[in-house]
């Protein structure tokens, strides 16, 4: 099945910066690859996903890149505030419409004021 | 429109004890899932279901139970619970591909 492994476990940045959250997978029939945000006592909540016809997609100071021949995507998060610090997860799915999703195991980030 | 919704909020249990996690969503979507989280292991999918009076199951399936009798509603059942069953449960829902969470369920069983 899908393996999806996440880079770093812990990212502190300072306010203002960028910060860049890595992601690979497995499997290379993924074509489905969403970032939840899961703030802390919440449930995780979609921030953007991207599919793999896509290179990129962009939405306000967040962006996905996917890099299919090398089979990893990442989270950029620009002018980095307060309030996007969270754990972050990645996913993929292995047949868009596929029901199931495989998580990876989620990164920390801290924005220091 | 509540979006996905989970009751109780925490619960602890005794081993042996039995249980039941409620999930309703008012998207009318066809998809629902139980999810366990669990520190340093992400999310882990448990059962899900493709539409009213379906279930399947996902990954860590061992030790409990699910039912679909309604559309909006996917109910998760702990018959014996035991203390590795001490975890996060989050319900979602799905119009494929996007999945939209509650907002958990803290377990924990001593």
């Amino acid at each position: 099945g899908e393996n999806v492994e996440q880079h770093p476990s812990t990212l502190s940045v300072q306010e203002g910066d960028s910060a860049v959250i890595k992601c690979t997978y497995s499997d290379s029939a993924s074509n489905y690859f969403p970032w939840y945000k899961q703030e802390l006592g919440k449930g995780p909540q979609l921030i953007i996903d991207i599919r793999s016809n896509v290179g990129e997609k962009k939405d306000q100071r967040i962006a996905v890149t996917l890099n299919k021949t090398a089979k990893h995507f990442s989270l950029h998060i620009t002018e980095t505030q307060p309030e996007d610090s969270a754990v972050y997860f990645c996913a993929a799915t292995t047949n868009f419409g596929n029901e199931k999703l495989t998580f990876g195991t989620g990164t920390r980030l801290t924005i220091i004021p | 429109n509540a979006g996905v919704t989970q009751t109780p909020k925490f619960r602890v249990l005794k081993t042996g004890q039995s249980m039941t996690l409620l999930c309703a969503q008012d998207m009318n979507h066809e998809y629902m899932y139980w999810y366990r989280q669990d520190p340093g292991m992400g999310l882990r999918l448990i059962h899900y279901s493709v539409g009213e009076g379906t279930t399947a199951k996902g990954e860590v399936p061992d030790g409990y139970n699910v039912s679909r009798l309604k559309k909006q509603n996917f109910l998760l059942g702990l018959e014996s619970a035991a203390p590795s069953q001490t975890s996060v449960y989050f319900c979602a829902s799905s119009s494929l591909p996007r999945q939209y969470f509650g907002p958990g369920t803290r377990l924990t069983v001593t």
